[in-house]
């Protein structure tokens, strides 16, 4: 079974542009998460998707924003680039069974190392 | 909001020698996973361990929930398993899969 992918890998940007970053889960996978990892913050959660709906929104601004289609792949928009949103940009998918177990393990993909000058 | 202390931040070794990497939370979780990231990046799955004892090869983790306490083993140590370990945990309660990570040990295994 294909693992979690990610498109593009690797993005360079100026500040003030806009960046759109994508992610195919593992197929039958219902949730989707988005994570941002910098040296300075670590990893920290962006926000969540299932069934094409925004489940939970970490503590970002609203530049970040993000979509979940029906095949369950999803997109990441950030506007307005700033220097500190450099980062690697890492998505997961879980099968989402509420009541715990092995179902909720999550998956990452390889990321994307966005860079913003 | 749950806190994930993970314990030491960094640690050397020689090829061969032995180590525990333990991860510490402030409350209870329902999910708690161990991750090796590599030099590229990618977070590599190594154990799903809410509660228990679990082995594969030279690693092995033990979550004790009631403690609030997780640790990864790592016994003869290659030099193929430097890199970040994270510990990542999800609180009880709600419906969200968001994951709560540590700050990550660095382990180098020198030859």
């Amino acid at each position: 079974k294909a693992g979690v992918t990610q498109t593009p890998r690797y993005l360079i940007k100026t500040r003030g542009q806009q960046v759109t970053l994508s992610c195919s889960p593992i197929s039958g996978h219902r949730s989707v998460s988005w994570y941002q990892q910098t040296p300075g913050q670590g990893l920290q959660f962006l926000f969540e998707y299932f069934s094409e709906t925004q489940r939970n929104k970490g503590n970002f601004p609203g530049r970040f924003s993000g979509r979940q289609f029906s095949n369950s792949r999803s997109e990441m928009n950030v506007s307005t680039l700033e220097l500190g949103d450099s980062a690697l940009y890492l998505c997961a998918s879980s099968l989402d069974l509420l009541a715990g177990g092995p179902g909720n393990e999550q998956f990452f993909g390889p990321g994307t190392r966005l860079t913003v000058l | 909001g749950i806190q994930v202390e993970q314990s030491p931040p960094d640690l050397i070794l020689q090829e061969g020698a032995n180590s525990t990497l333990r991860c510490n939370f402030s409350d209870s979780v329902n999910n708690l996973q161990w991750f090796h990231q590599n030099p590229w990046g990618q977070l590599i799955n190594l154990f799903y361990i809410p509660s228990g004892t679990k082995q594969n090869g030279r690693l092995s983790a033990t979550t004790v929930a009631t403690e609030r306490y997780s640790l990864l083993y790592i016994s003869s140590s290659q030099t193929t398993d430097s890199g970040v370990y994270f510990c990542a945990v999800r609180e009880n309660g709600g419906a969200t899969n968001k994951l709560i990570f540590g700050t990550g040990t660095l382990l180098a295994v020198q030859p």
